[in-house]
């Protein structure tokens, strides 16, 4: 089945530590988003490509960053993680359209001791 | 800028019971409109989505909503509540714009069905 993969589904990372969330994708999309999820909280968007278009939301920390190699794989990565950097980061895909269905990914649950 | 809102940040009914969950949009022209349910730890899935064409929609899991223009109103219904339908919904709305990729979501329900 195409789909929306991220790895790994959980990640502890120290204060300060860089770390990098993976997500790849099957369904050939053309756009690749992230979002920051915290705790009974509406997905928020960190940045989206339109293929190798990179679009940052205004209000991203630059402590965040992201990579897109290709078509299939994106990575988001922290450069030094805080305490209120721990969230659920959800990687979602999306065929650039009239009304452009996001598909999700399982998230990356991001623990910061 | 078009938005959602999402009336009762906590719904909770019965086995059995009718689920209702509401969702108003703002916006100058009709958008395209979602309905997305989280359980715990896992991403989105796609419940049901309106892109203009029946008003009346149907999803997965027994999901209905219909779109009302004259209400501004996307509310989310199933007539029977089943145990395995307790999670987080979202509703989100996508501008009628080909190069906007910009989906916003309402700020979520949680629902709790009761045995």
């Amino acid at each position: 089945d195409a789909m929306v993969i991220q790895n790994p589904r959980y990640q502890v990372t120290q204060f300060g530590k860089p770390v990098t969330l993976s997500c790849s994708q099957t369904l050939n999309h053309n756009v690749m988003y992230w979002y920051q999820q915290k705790s009974s909280q509406a997905p928020k968007l960190l940045f989206h490509y339109y293929d190798k278009d990179f679009n940052n939301e205004a209000d991203t920390p630059d402590n965040f960053q992201s990579r897109r190699p290709n078509t299939s794989f994106c990575f988001l990565d922290i450069r030094s993680p805080g305490l209120g950097d721990a969230a659920m980061y959800l990687c979602a895909t999306s065929r650039l359209s009239s009304y452009n269905e996001q598909f999700f990914g399982p998230g990356t649950r991001l623990t910061v001791l | 800028a078009q938005s959602v809102t999402q009336l009762g940040s906590h719904v909770s009914v019965s086995e059995g019971a009718l689920v209702l969950l509401r969702c108003n949009y703002s916006s100058s022209v009709p958008p395209y409109l979602f309905w997305y349910v989280q359980y715990p730890n896992q991403g989105l899935q796609l419940l049901l989505k309106y892109t203009s064409a029946a008003t009346l929609v149907k999803g997965i899991n027994g999901f209905e909503a219909e779109f009302k223009k004259s209400e501004t109103s996307f509310h989310l219904t199933k007539p029977s509540a089943h145990m395995s339908d307790a999670a987080e919904y979202f509703c989100a709305v996508n501008p009628v714009d080909y190069n906007n990729n910009d989906m916003r979501f309402g700020a979520g329900t949680r629902l709790t069905v009761k045995p």
